[in-house]
């Protein structure tokens, strides 16, 4: 079964500078999606990004950016930038392409922004 | 505007009781999902639909029935069987089950056991 980790439960970054978030996770599987998902103290999810696992290239998103390392099975968020609206839970998301039903998610990651 | 509205933002049952949770979607969207969130556990699948009529058990069940009789509303219904329901609650949907798309969510049921 696939399962999604991250290793970070709280992290902190300082106004205007840059965070990363760390996400790994666990498939035999060759094709599938990976997401970061947002979700502020309004408790509402909020789709941040996303990655094909059969694309290279990294997705960017204005100023979320991740690092897809397909060998690896490592797919972390970098926030550049921080903004104070950007403080939230932060969850890595794992869904297979083949079957296509449920999406797996991490424990998710608490990020306070430092003014 | 077009979205996920679930209700009632919080909700209090008493031990033993069923209680309904109610999740609405004018998206057209086909697939349906019902999530649990407990603190540093992050999100639990507990039922899914893929489509009208039909649904699937997810990872934590027990305790939990649904219905999808309608394309637009896949309610949840906690049972006196679910040994511990205080939880946070999320509804999402996604277009096409097959369809490489993400979820969508409601803003979320808030249960307490009193």
């Amino acid at each position: 079964a696939q399962t999604v980790t991250q290793s970070q439960p709280e992290m902190s970054v300082q106004e205007a500078e840059t965070v990363t978030l760390s996400c790994t996770y666990d498939t035999s599987e060759s094709d599938y999606y990976l997401f970061w998902y947002k979700q502020p103290p309004s408790r509402q999810m909020i789709l941040v990004i996303r990655q094909e696992a059969y694309k290279q290239q990294n997705a960017t998103e204005n100023r979320f950016s991740v690092n897809f390392q397909k060998a690896a099975k490592s797919f972390s968020l970098k926030i550049s930038d921080s903004q104070l609206g950007d403080a939230a839970m932060y969850f890595c998301a794992y869904r297979s392409a083949i079957r296509n039903d449920k999406v797996i998610f991490g424990p998710g990651t608490s990020l306070s922004v430092i003014p | 505007d077009g979205g996920i509205t679930q209700s009632p933002k919080y909700l209090f049952r008493k031990e033993g009781q069923n209680v309904t949770l109610s999740c609405e979607q004018n998206l057209n969207h086909d697939a349906m999902y019902w999530y649990r969130q407990d603190p540093g556990q992050g999100l639990r699948l507990i039922y899914y639909s893929q489509i009208v009529n039909d649904f699937q058990k997810g990872d934590i069940a027990e305790g939990y029935s649904v219905s999808r009789e309608k394309k637009e509303s896949f309610p949840l219904t906690v049972t006196s069987a679910q040994k511990n329901p205080t939880a946070f609650y999320l509804c999402a949907s996604r277009r096409g089950a097959r369809e490489n798309t993400e979820a969508f969510f409601g803003q979320g049921t808030r249960l307490t056991v009193v």
